[in-house]
């Protein structure tokens, strides 16, 4: 079973300019979600989809950052225009609609976005 | 506001040795915790988890201790391997809330 692929593995942008990431999850999980890991901080959730739906987008930080999750496969995550508290590892993770253990995770390599 | 909390940035211990990782929390609402183990350049991997109504669960040499009163838990791994070096995550949730909140990590090394 292919795990949580992400793309690109680090992107390196000038402040000002856009970066799509996407997230490709576990064929068949329902669930997607974007974290950020900042400078060694702790990992922080950005918002969850059940299928194409936003369920929480609670943790996005403003309005720069746009997911998207057309068709609830693959989901996208774009910053426009980029910032340099923007830099960090974006994690995406995936699991399954109301399994046993739900909130286990199953998360890819990361997106490593470093914004000068 | 950071619910979870891990004070301990690193922690050097010997092989063969135990390693005692903690963690803290705030939001008593939490009744869900997991550990997660990280390697460079890869995703955090899940490791063990524990249900508030359990204050051990145990697989293999990872044993997770939850304290509710204390709102404290600590992850033991004995004997402690090489192969062990990683950076460990706490996190927490509510059952029935997919949302994770995970504290800093704590960089394990294990000496030969």
């Amino acid at each position: 079973e292919a795990g949580v692929t992400q793309f690109p593995s680090h992107s390196v942008i000038e402040k000002g300019q856009t970066v799509t990431l996407r997230c490709d999850p576990i064929s068949g999980h329902d669930n997607l979600y974007w974290y950020r890991r900042v400078m060694g901080k702790e990992i922080k959730f950005l918002l969850h989809f059940v299928k194409e739906s936003k369920q929480d987008e609670s943790g996005m930080p403003n309005n720069r950052f746009l997911a998207e999750r057309t068709g609830g496969t693959y989901s996208t995550l774009k910053v426009q225009p980029a910032e340099l508290e923007d830099s960090g590892v974006y994690f995406c993770a995936s699991s399954l609609q109301g399994a046993a253990g739900a909130n286990v995770l199953t998360f890819g390599a990361g997106s490593r976005l470093t914004v000068l | 506001d950071q619910q979870v909390k891990q004070n301990s940035p690193s922690l050097s211990v010997q092989e063969g040795r135990i390693s005692i990782l903690n963690c803290d929390y705030t939001n008593s609402m939490f009744d869900y915790f997991l550990w997660y183990k990280k390697y460079p350049a890869e995703g955090p991997t899940f490791l063990i988890s524990i249900s508030s109504i359990k204050d051990k669960n145990e697989d293999g040499r990872f044993t997770v201790f939850l304290n509710k009163s204390a709102k404290h838990l600590s992850l033991h791994i004995v004997p402690s391997q090489p192969g062990d070096s990683a950076v460990y995550f706490c996190a927490a949730s509510v059952l029935g809330d997919y949302k994770l909140s995970f504290g800093a990590g704590t960089t394990v090394t294990v000496r030969a």
